[in-house]
């Protein structure tokens, strides 16, 4: 049984570019949760979606990022005209409905901006 | 609102040594509690949690953790470390009424194990 899919693993992108972070949660979990984690920090929640649902976006930043998990395909979270300081480690976490707390990380995507 | 705090960014043992991870919460509510492990580029992978049952709780090789309600801590102990337990830990705060995984993470203890 496939865990949660990331990819890419390793992103490069120079300021002003934009980056897509894809995830592709466990199958059978209907919850989707973005999460980033700076250097020398613990993981900051960003985001819960549920399929064509934004459940909870009390982490986003207020501008320049979206995420979204559409009826079909991966959850996408979209960061627009990175600068520096978006670079990070950004996890996708599952769950099947109704488990607080219980949840299953992918491997996460590195954001480098140059 | 919820917060984590781990004392010591990193921790060092010898193998077969006690390992004991410190965690404090704030909860305004009657909290959940998680610790995680992360080894080098992969995600977290749950070691235990605690929900408001038993208060010692029992994970995955061989760790533990108590809920010390007075104490607001949940340390997490492993009676023998093993080389394969370096790796970086995390403990985590759930709001438990809620019905989904907003957690709040402490910033993270970087265990090192020596021969």
């Amino acid at each position: 049984n496939a865990g949660v899919m990331q990819n890419p693993r390793h992103l490069v992108r120079r300021r002003g570019q934009e980056a897509r972070l894809r995830c592709s949660p466990m199958k059978g979990h209907s919850h989707v949760y973005w999460y980033r984690q700076l250097p020398e920090e613990g993981l900051k929640f960003m985001v819960y979606l549920q399929k064509e649902n934004i459940i909870d976006e009390s982490g986003m930043p207020k501008e320049r990022f979206s995420a979204e998990f559409p009826k079909e395909g991966p959850s996408i979270l979209r960061i627009q005209q990175v600068v520096r300081g978006d670079s990070a480690a950004y996890f996708c976490a599952s769950s099947p409905a109704d488990i607080g707390g219980e949840l299953f990380f992918g491997e996460g995507s590195r954001l480098t901006v140059l | 609102a919820q917060s984590v705090t781990q004392l010591g960014s990193h921790v060092s043992v010898s193998e077969g040594a006690l390992v004991l991870l410190r965690c404090n919460y704030s909860s305004s509510v009657p909290p959940y509690l998680f610790w995680y492990v992360q080894y080098p580029n992969q995600g977290l992978q749950l070691l235990l949690k605690y929900t408001s049952a038993a208060t010692l709780v029992k994970g995955i090789n061989g760790f533990e953790a108590e809920f010390k309600k007075s104490e607001t801590s949940f340390h997490l102990t492993k009676p023998s470390a093993h080389m394969s337990d370096a790796a970086e830990y995390f403990c985590a705060v759930h709001a438990g009424g809620t019905s989904y995984g907003k957690l709040t993470f402490g910033q993270g203890t970087i265990l090192t194990v020596h021969p």
